[in-house]
């Protein structure tokens, strides 16, 4: 089991906004970065830490925390953004790497 | 542009050592950052194996602790992950990464394509 608890679907319709959330103790302590998922592709990192981008992201793409909850907002979803994503950060004692279940993300 | 390249067998007999290698271009590992390799069973999410500093210093996810090494050569600007003792459950995608790793937040900034791995006699 992960220490990292995703809702494994969610759906949004075009051009809304969803945001997709990753829980855990370890956040209260640590900042998630967050990855795009497509079938058959490796994954690409979307948000890194606080809230940055890695260059090439759109800026639709935005992260917050509180909490133990860690967002992944994409406002104005469009229909490439349809795609697994997921969370990852440390663990609570703050020496590995986990990443959370993943949540399929569908755009209507 | 910093890229990786996942390389080793596509099939792996029970019981046997699965061997990969991951060739990095566009960066030199000796100048920084962890490298980490992760795997995604067919149909399932993302699990960490383990990283390795250019140093050699490693860290390995607990689960597989007792089975896994992960190695650099910084010569050949590469690094690699053994896991021993293999079952059909390792049968997965495997991924090589550059793993940003600060205090506050661990990221992977650049993946390879990933190398489909089964374990099947």
């Amino acid at each position: 089991s992960s220490e990292l608890t995703q809702d494994p679907a969610v759906s949004v319709a075009l051009g809304q906004t969803v945001r997709i959330t990753c829980q855990g103790d370890s956040l209260r302590s640590y900042y998630a970065s967050w990855y795009q998922q497509k079938p058959g592709q490796a994954p690409v990192l979307v948000i890194y830490g606080k809230n940055n981008r890695p260059s090439g992201i759109p800026d639709r793409f935005s992260g917050s925390s509180s909490g133990n909850t860690a967002s992944l907002t994409i406002t104005g979803a469009q229909a490439e953004d349809e795609a697994d994503y997921y969370c990852n950060s440390r663990d609570s004692s703050g020496n590995l790497v986990v990443f959370g279940g993943g949540t399929k993300l569908t755009v209507l | 542009q910093v890229q990786l390249q996942e390389s080793g067998p596509g099939l792996v007999k029970p019981s046997e050592t699965l061997s990969l290698t991951c060739a990095v271009s566009g960066y030199s590992i000796s100048s920084g950052y962890y490298w980490g390799w992760i795997r995604q069973p067919p149909g399932k999410g993302l699990e960490w194996i383990g990283s390795i500093y250019h140093s050699g210093s490693t860290y390995y996810n607990p689960s597989l602790k007792s089975r896994v090494t992960i190695s650099v050569d910084t010569s050949k600007n590469q690094f690699s992950l053994k896991l021993s003792s293999v079952t059909a459950a390792d049968t997965a995608v495997y991924y090589c990464a550059r793993q940003e790793d600060t205090a506050m937040v661990v990221g992977l900034d650049y993946w390879g394509q990933g190398t489909l791995v089964t374990v099947s006699s």
